[in-house]
């Protein structure tokens, strides 16, 4: 299988609810890293997990966490939303950390905060 | 400080024409991806570059070690490259530090 798939596509949720965010990586990809992109701004990082570790954080809340699984799917959850999470959420996929290795991106999560 | 700056920050062109964006980064780089962002959100990765030059039909993207910049060319523009244009560079370690992108429209 070939292609990251993110779902879903869009989604609406209030503020100090928690949302759960899916990708499905690559196959054989064991490296993945969510990011946010705020409208009209650059994606941020948030974390990467390898093999079902995080691997590295970005400047983000412990409310924001992640799981990856065996599967090489993964979750990004957020918890107690508030309104500034309203953003683009995008997951990428590599076969490995180090930096020689190309990243597959998936076509995102809009997350509307209201 | 790890600062990934683009230029332009917009830019319009007549089909046809020949395009460049450029891409500044502060310190030493693993890689330097070239990403494309249609208004949907998709992000398509473009190139991965550690050196030199790539080429991929109309798409040509250099990169200049020494002095830390790198240049993504398109040649014979067409509206359908419209898009946004983000460059990406992975410091040692695990994190890619993106720029905000150059927002190109093509008119026909």
């Amino acid at each position: 299988e070939t292609g990251v798939t993110q779902s879903p596509t869009h989604l609406i949720k209030t503020r100090g609810q928690q949302v759960t965010l899916r990708c499905s990586s690559q196959s054989g990809h064991n490296t993945v890293s969510w990011y946010q992109q705020a409208l009209g701004q650059g994606p941020q990082f948030i974390f990467q997990y390898y093999r079902e570790e995080e691997n590295g954080r970005g400047n983000f809340p412990p409310r924001f966490s992640g799981l990856q699984f065996p599967n090489y799917s993964s979750e990004l959850n957020v918890n107690a939303l508030e309104l500034d999470d309203s953003a683009l959420y995008l997951c990428a996929s590599s076969l490995a950390t180090g930096g020689g290795y190309g990243y597959t991106f998936g076509s995102g999560t809009r997350l509307t905060v209201v | 400080k790890n600062e990934v700056e683009q230029s332009p920050q917009n830019l319009t062109a007549q089909e046809g024409e020949f395009i460049t964006i450029n891409c500044s980064y502060s310190v030493g780089i693993s890689a330097l991806h070239w990403l494309q962002q249609h208004p949907g959100g998709g992000i398509v990765s473009l190139f991965m570059l550690s050196s030199g030059k790539k080429k991929h039909g109309r798409l040509i993207a250099t990169i200049n070690i020494q002095e830390k910049h790198s240049s993504l060319h398109i040649t014979a523009s067409h509206p359908r490259d419209s898009a946004v244009y983000i460059c990406a560079v992975k410091y040692p370690g695990n994190q890619f530090y993106f720029g905000t992108g150059t927002s190109l429209t093509v008119i026909p």
